[in-house]
C-alpha cells in the first residue's frame, strides 16, 4: 500500500480564500483522522471519522472549518473563509480500531497571507 | 480525560551516548502507546508499538517500555547517531478517548557529532 496521501503537499491562499485539503486514508483503514500541527499548541485533533461517520469533531475550531468522508477512500478538510492563524501543517491519519498503531500521511502545509 | 506529558521538552547529546526519553499519561486505562519520530518539515513516522498488556517493545537500538499502573513510557536510544536527530513523540490510545490517540508534546533531541 502507498500508505496516506495528502494533497496538496504546500497551499498559499490569502486570506478569505477557501482552502480544500484531500485526504486518502489506508486501503482497508476504518478510522481516518484531522490533525492539526503548529508551533505553539503542538498536534492537535480536529475530527475523526468512523467508517466514514463523523464520531468526534469537539476539536474543529469553528463553524470555518468543516470536513467529510463521502467513501472510505477520501476524505477532505474545507476552511471557508482562511485566516491567516489557520495557518499550521495539516495531517491526515488511519488506522484500524482497537489495538492497532495510526499511520501518518506526509502533511499540508498551509499558509494564509 | 487523557493527558500526556514528555520530560525533557529538548535533549542535546554527543553521538554515541545511550539516551532515555520520558512519557507519562494521566488515565492507566490504556489499548496501546505509540512512538513517532518527526523530522523537521516532515511528516510522524511510527517506531514502536507497545499493547497495554506488554511491558516493553524493541527494534533495533531503540527499545520502549511500558509502566502502566505507574502511567509511563520510556523510550531508550542506544548508541545515538546524529541521524538520530530528531522530535519524539508518544501518543496513548485510550478507552476514555474513544480511537483517539492523545499526543504528548514531544521531545527534540540533537546528537551532536
Amino acid at each position: 500500500d502507498a500508505g496516506v496521501i495528502q494533497s496538496p503537499r504546500h497551499e498559499v491562499t490569502e486570506m478569505g480564500q477557501e482552502v480544500t485539503l484531500r485526504c486518502k486514508p489506508i486501503s482497508g483503514h476504518d478510522y481516518l483522522f484531522w490533525y492539526r500541527q503548529t508551533m505553539m499548541r503542538g498536534l492537535e485533533l480536529l475530527i475523526y471519522f468512523n467508517n466514514n461517520v463523523p464520531i468526534d469533531d469537539s476539536g474543529m475550531p469553528e463553524d470555518r472549518f468543516s470536513a467529510k468522508m463521502p467513501n472510505a477512500s477520501f476524505s477532505t478538510l474545507k476552511i471557508q473563509p482562511s485566516e491567516p492563524r489557520d495557518s499550521a501543517v495539516y495531517f491526515c491519519a488511519s488506522s484500524l480500531p482497537g489495538v492497532n498503531e495510526q499511520y501518518f500521511g506526509p502533511g499540508t502545509r498551509l499558509t494564509v497571507t | 480525560k487523557q493527558e500526556v506529558t514528555q520530560i525533557p521538552a529538548a535533549l542535546s547529546v554527543p553521538e554515541g551516548e545511550n539516551l532515555v526519553l520520558n512519557c507519562s499519561f494521566t488515565d492507566s486505562a490504556i489499548y496501546n502507546l505509540q512512538w513517532f519520530r518527526q523530522d523537521p518539515g516532515k511528516g510522524l513516522t511510527s517506531l514502536l508499538l507497545i499493547q497495554s498488556s506488554q511491558r516493553e517493545q524493541t527494534s533495533g537500538r531503540l527499545n520502549a517500555s511500558l509502566d502502566k499502573s505507574s502511567g509511563r513510557s520510556t523510550l531508550y536510544i542506544a548508541a545515538s547517531q546524529p541521524g538520530d536527530s530528531a522530535t519524539y513523540l508518544c501518543a496513548v490510545k485510550s478507552p476514555s478517548e474513544g480511537q483517539n490517540f492523545v499526543f504528548g508534546p514531544g521531545t527534540r533531541l540533537s546528537v551532536l557529532p
